[in-house]
């Protein structure tokens, strides 16, 4: 059974740009979420999707945004880049269907730098 | 506001003894922890996790204790290995909310020297 799968894994971008990063969950799971990684803050939550709805957001700016396609892949897009956005982006899927607590497994990363 | 911490940024233990890592959290709303490792250039990936109604969890060589009234939970690796080198994060969720929301500390550096 594959894996979580993001692409691109190394992306460099100027200030301004705009960015999309791509994340194929693991087949069957319906839910995905995203996490930005830096350094100095660990794994903050940006939002999750489930069928194709978002459930969940975190405490980003409107600048970051997502969608979730009928066939579960989820892309997260950045627009007007910041330094500040470099970042380590990781995506988690799980089933979704639980009404308890679930694993999340996570693919490994697109690593961001804005120059 | 961090509601989910790990103080000890690095953690350097002999192989064959015991490693343990500690994460303290601040909200008492969380019933549900995990804790995942993380190797360079990888995701990271579930090791261990435990419940509120528990106060222990064991697997193999990794065990969870939880302490609810302390707000305090640790991981305890017996015996380490060279492998276990990695960045391990504690996380917590909670029930009501969205159990695809997990917070997550820093992350403690453990290196195990052969």
């Amino acid at each position: 059974k594959a894996g979580v799968t993001q692409t691109p894994r190394y992306l460099i971008k100027t200030r301004g740009q705009q960015v999309t990063l791509s994340c194929s969950p693991i087949s069957g799971h319906r839910s995905v979420s995203w996490y930005q990684q830096t350094p100095g803050q660990g794994l903050q939550f940006l939002f999750e999707y489930f069928s194709e709805t978002q459930r969940n957001k975190g405490n980003f700016p409107g600048r970051f945004s997502g969608r979730q396609f009928s066939n579960s892949r989820s892309e997260m897009n950045v627009s007007t880049l910041e330094l500040g956005d470099s970042a380590l982006y990781l995506c988690a899927s799980s089933s979704g269907h639980s009404a308890t607590n679930e694993k999340l497994f996570f693919g490994s990363g697109t690593q961001l730098s804005v120059l | 506001d961090q509601q989910v911490k790990q103080n000890s940024p690095s953690l350097s233990v002999q192989e064959g003894r015991i490693s343990i890592l500690n994460c303290d959290y601040t909200n008492s709303m969380f019933d549900y922890f995990l804790w995942y490792k993380k190797y360079p250039a990888e995701g990271p990936t579930f090791l261990i996790s435990i419940s509120s109604i528990k106060d222990k969890n064991e697997d193999g060589r990794f065990t969870v204790f939880l302490n609810k009234s302390a707000k305090h939970l640790s991981l305890h690796i017996v015996p380490s290995q060279p492998g276990d080198s990695a960045v391990y994060f504690c996380a917590a969720s909670r029930s009501g909310g969205s159990n695809y929301k997990l917070t997550f500390g820093k992350g403690t550096l453990l290196t195990v020297n052969p």
